[in-house]
């Protein structure tokens, strides 16, 4: 495609709800990343995968957060049981290998309110 | 811990003035070193990014940085700002050799541009 691509792009959800978010990376990228971004805050990371292989998890806060990548391609960040301190831009990105030298391209982000 | 820091959180430049501005990072060993911005509703875009050699960087639009070791510092820096440049502006690092890709990002300097 002609960049990562995610949706929803907005999400208004109620306390206790699940979510899934999905990314759709660049055609052929090996890598892909989320992050996360509070207002006012740089983005903070969250997990990676290189193919379908989740490389990093340590970056997610707690067992309610997870992340898949079952075929290589799109992957779904889910957040269980959501919480108001779960509001925030959440971002994906995609790189052409695996190494950290690759530039990594960004989606326009997902954009989760909880109410 | 590793981190990286942006000191100023907002700066205004009049257009036709040179900009610098600020990343420290505090890290075992010299990280790899990114500048990103990110304009408003879009995703993040990588400017340039520092891995060895020669300490100036070019980058796209015009920019460039340079790494200090001595300062631990990766200050980014354009000659003559432009309307367009108003944006968010993010520096972030990662472990050089190490097991993961973990990018960890500065919480960003807003730059507005007076005409």
């Amino acid at each position: 495609g002609a960049g990562v691509s995610q949706s929803p792009r907005y999400k208004v959800t109620k306390r206790g709800q699940d979510v899934a978010l999905r990314c759709d990376p660049i055609s052929g990228h090996v890598s892909l990343y989320w992050y996360r971004q509070a207002l006012g805050q740089g983005p903070e990371f969250l997990t990676y995968f290189n193919y379908e292989a989740q490389q990093d998890k340590s970056g997610l806060p707690n067992d309610r957060f997870s992340a898949e990548r079952p075929e290589g391609s799109i992957s779904t960040l889910t957040i269980q049981r959501t919480e108001q301190r779960d509001s925030a831009m959440y971002r994906c990105a995609s790189s052409l290998a695996g190494s950290i030298r690759e530039t990594q391209y960004f989606g326009p982000g997902t954009r989760l309110l909880v109410l | 811990a590793q981190s990286v820091t942006q000191p100023d959180i907002h700066i205004t430049v009049s257009e036709g003035a040179s900009l610098e501005l600020r990343c420290n990072y505090s890290y075992g060993a010299t990280p790899y070193l990114f500048w990103y911005v990110q304009s408003p509703g879009q995703g993040l875009q990588l400017l340039l990014k520092y891995f060895s050699g020669d300490t100036l960087v070019q980058g796209i639009k015009g920019f460039e940085a340079e790494f200090k070791r001595s300062q631990s510092s990766f200050n980014l820096r354009k000659p003559s700002v432009h309307w367009s440049d108003a944006a968010e502006y993010f520096c972030a690092g990662v472990l050089r050799g190490g097991a993961t890709n973990k990018l960890i990002f500065g919480t960003g300097t807003l730059l507005a541009v007076q005409p």
